[in-house]
């Protein structure tokens, strides 16, 4: 079974880019939809965007605009920056292995996350 | 695209069944067969029960179970465990390439 495995700083500055790396277990990331997910404290889940072989990225409408995927698949990592974050942002951070080549729509495997702290 | 709709609780005592709805609209829940269930026990990630509306994958205990009906879909524990105690969230395919999660339900064991 593939593993996914979250790394980056714990703590990200106001007006900053926070950046956020995720490591897979296996040589499948160019076979793959692979995403970020997060989830603030006490909250519920909410879909960040995910990203297919280097090529295609597909974000969340409300945070599109300050949101880039991005992949490396000769080090099997995919990266997530999200920039100008706020306290709004801060939040534990999955990543995951996406089925549905057509319609991506299911989060199969998950990393065990990742807490950002936005703060001065 | 707005959250689906989930009651924030649930409960049932052990043996019993339990029904958690979620609903969307025409374009999330009700326009496709593509819903997700996932489990979250406090403190760690969220584990994938059900998929596209009734599928279980590998692993996952028949008594789980999902269904829909128009904008809405359910998830049904049956013979409820103490182990079920957690967090279930909803999730649907949207179209063009986005997916939106329902806001959770705490599904307690009595």
């Amino acid at each position: 079974q593939v593993q996914l495995q979250e790394s980056g700083p714990g703590l990200v500055k106001p007006s900053e880019t926070l950046s956020l790396t995720c490591t897979v277990s296996d040589d499948s990331i160019s076979s793959y939809y692979w995403g970020w997910i997060r989830q603030p404290p006490g909250k519920g889940l909410e879909w960040i965007g995910y990203i297919y072989y280097s090529v295609t990225t597909y974000y969340n409408p409300s945070l599109k605009s300050r949101v880039t995927i991005s992949v490396d698949t000769s080090k099997n990592q995919f990266f997530l920056n999200l920039s100008s974050v706020t306290a709004a942002d801060t939040a534990v951070y999955y990543c995951a292995r996406v089925f549905g080549y057509n319609d991506p729509r299911v989060f199969d495997v998950w990393g065990q996350g990742t807490m950002v702290t936005v703060a001065s | 695209q707005s959250a689906l709709t989930q009651p924030p609780s649930a409960s049932g005592t052990p043996g019993q069944s339990v029904t958690i709805s979620c609903t969307g609209t025409s374009s999330d829940v009700g326009g496709y067969n593509y819903v997700s269930w996932y489990q979250q026990h406090p403190g760690k990630a969220p584990k994938l029960m059900i998929y596209d509306v009734t599928k279980r994958p590998s692993g996952v205990p028949d008594r789980f179970s999902g269904s829909k009906s128009g904008n809405t879909a359910s998830l049904t524990v049956s013979g409820l465990q103490a182990e079920d105690e957690a967090d279930y969230y909803c999730s649907s395919y949207a179209g063009r390439k986005t997916v939106v999660f329902g806001g959770g339900t705490k599904l307690t064991v009595l």
